[in-house]
């Protein structure tokens, strides 16, 4: 399968715990993006990463919340000392840049990592 | 107010049916994503727009760059469809921030 593919599926942790989600996006996509969605709601943009460098952070993404991509390839969402308001659906997603041709631009979507914090 | 209103919310259909959701946005955008989300939580891409419409299959997407508006259609619906479509806009000045819509959730019944 060479898709956008996210790890864990599901966690279940305590609050106060800390967690890490993995992504491995599709090998030529040099773009990279964490988003969270709560039930009901659409997803919210969390950051973006253009290879290795984080380029844009959400104000949504709290100190707690730090993302990284050290070689332009995978990336890891952590989060510390999670709180029940961190529980949510988050989920991953690659692209080519650019906005011209059949596929630039377009968003592919990993399966998601759902965080159940008790 | 969002910055991205799609409509309706929730939609029942019969099979065969065609089908319509709106999606209104109030900023300056690059793109327009929808997207297909079934339970679950898999998130399909279906168009990527910038202007004009593009057709996929039974599935027609157009946007008014001018109007800020966007529509998705599907055509001959059929149960399978049955899942919450996304709208998502990509505004100027972001490379990586999309601003999704609620979601419309689609129903198409036997």
């Amino acid at each position: 399968d060479t898709g956008v593919s996210q790890d864990p599926r599901h966690k279940i942790t305590k609050r106060g715990q800390n967690v890490t989600f993995r992504c491995d996006p599709i090998s030529e996509h040099n773009r990279l993006y964490w988003y969270r969605q709560t039930l009901g709601q659409g997803p919210e943009f969390l950051t973006y990463f253009q290879n290795e460098a984080q380029l844009e952070k959400s104000r949504l993404l709290s100190d707690r919340f730090s993302a990284e991509r050290p070689k332009g390839s995978f990336s890891t969402l952590e989060i510390q000392r999670t709180e029940q308001g961190d529980s949510a659906m988050y989920l991953c997603a690659s692209s080519f840049p650019g906005f011209s041709g059949p596929l630039t631009g377009e968003l592919f979507f990993g399966e998601g990592s759902r965080l159940t914090v008790l | 107010k969002n910055e991205v209103e799609q409509s309706p919310q929730n939609l029942t259909a019969q099979e065969g049916e065609f089908i319509t959701i709106n999606c209104s946005y109030s900023v300056g955008i690059s793109a327009l994503h929808w997207l297909q989300q079934h339970p679950g939580g898999g998130i399909v891409s279906l168009f990527m727009l910038s202007s004009g419409k593009k057709k996929h299959g039974r599935l027609i997407a157009t946007i008014n760059i001018q109007e800020k508006h966007s529509s998705l259609h599907i055509t001959a619906s059929h149960p399978r469809d049955s899942a919450v479509y996304i709208c998502a806009v990509r505004w100027r000045g972001s490379q990586g921030n999309l601003i999704f819509g609620k979601g419309t959730k689609l129903s198409v019944k036997p």
